[in-house]
């Protein structure tokens, strides 16, 4: 069973413009994690929040953490059209991940 | 570098037949797993090892073996191969700390199809 899943399943946006994607999860965590897939390629990390956090930056990438609604969003400012990608969000272990189905961005440029 | 890496990265077997997935990473990490990805069912754990001649069982590992016989290496077996077996296969890679989780650093891929 999947541990998250993210919301909308898929996003189009102008080229400039910001996403927000979020996601929901079932049980306690000691940690969220963030990633992106582009088409037909593996999955690279983005950022991980800890759950005594509640926001996180990295560049373009702003990240929260509401643990009491079992809740995270991922938003990206002035998004690009390599921007296009699906995006995952992640709980669990270093060895075991629980993801969900993902959100799909298209960056229109 | 190379980080994870993955063979082949595209596989077409006949429902019965038998093949290993091969993955290697040279980061020297404890921990290593292996997913599989089919459309709308974001990534699923088969089997992680967490550390050589340690392993075992994820989300969905009835018909997969694996073993880990050194740090670097992390076969994944197919026993018999059967239709819904087909999907795409990650094998990812993290080190361990005590005090926190680290990310997971994911090899390219393998796209298998059974038929």
């Amino acid at each position: 069973s999947q541990q998250g899943e993210e919301d909308p399943q898929a996003l189009s946006i102008q080229e400039g413009e910001n996403a927000t994607m979020n996601c929901s999860y079932k049980t306690s965590i000691n940690n969220l994690q963030w990633y992106r897939q582009n088409s037909g390629r593996g999955l690279v990390h983005l950022i991980l929040i800890r759950s005594n956090e509640r926001e996180k930056h990295s560049g373009r990438l702003r990240v929260t953490l509401d643990t009491s609604k079992k809740s995270s969003s991922l938003l990206i400012t002035a998004s690009r059209a390599a921007d296009t990608a699906s995006y995952f969000c992640a709980t669990g272990g270093a060895n075991n991940l629980f993801f969900g189905t993902g959100t799909r961005l298209t960056v229109i440029p | 570098n190379a980080g994870v890496t993955q063979t082949p990265k595209f596989q077409v077997l006949k429902t019965g037949q038998s093949m290993t997935l091969q993955c290697a990473q040279d980061m020297n990490h404890e921990y290593m797993s292996w997913y599989r990805q089919d459309p709308g069912m974001g990534l699923r754990l088969i089997h992680y090892s967490v550390g050589a001649g340690i392993t075992d069982q994820g989300e969905v590992p009835n018909g997969y073996n694996v073993s880990r016989s050194t740090t670097e290496d992390f076969p994944l077996r197919l026993l018999s191969a059967a239709p819904s077996q087909t999907s795409v296969y990650f094998c990812a890679s993290s080190y361990s700390t005590r005090l926190a989780n680290t990310e997971a650093f994911f090899g390219q891929g393998t796209r298998l199809t059974v038929v």
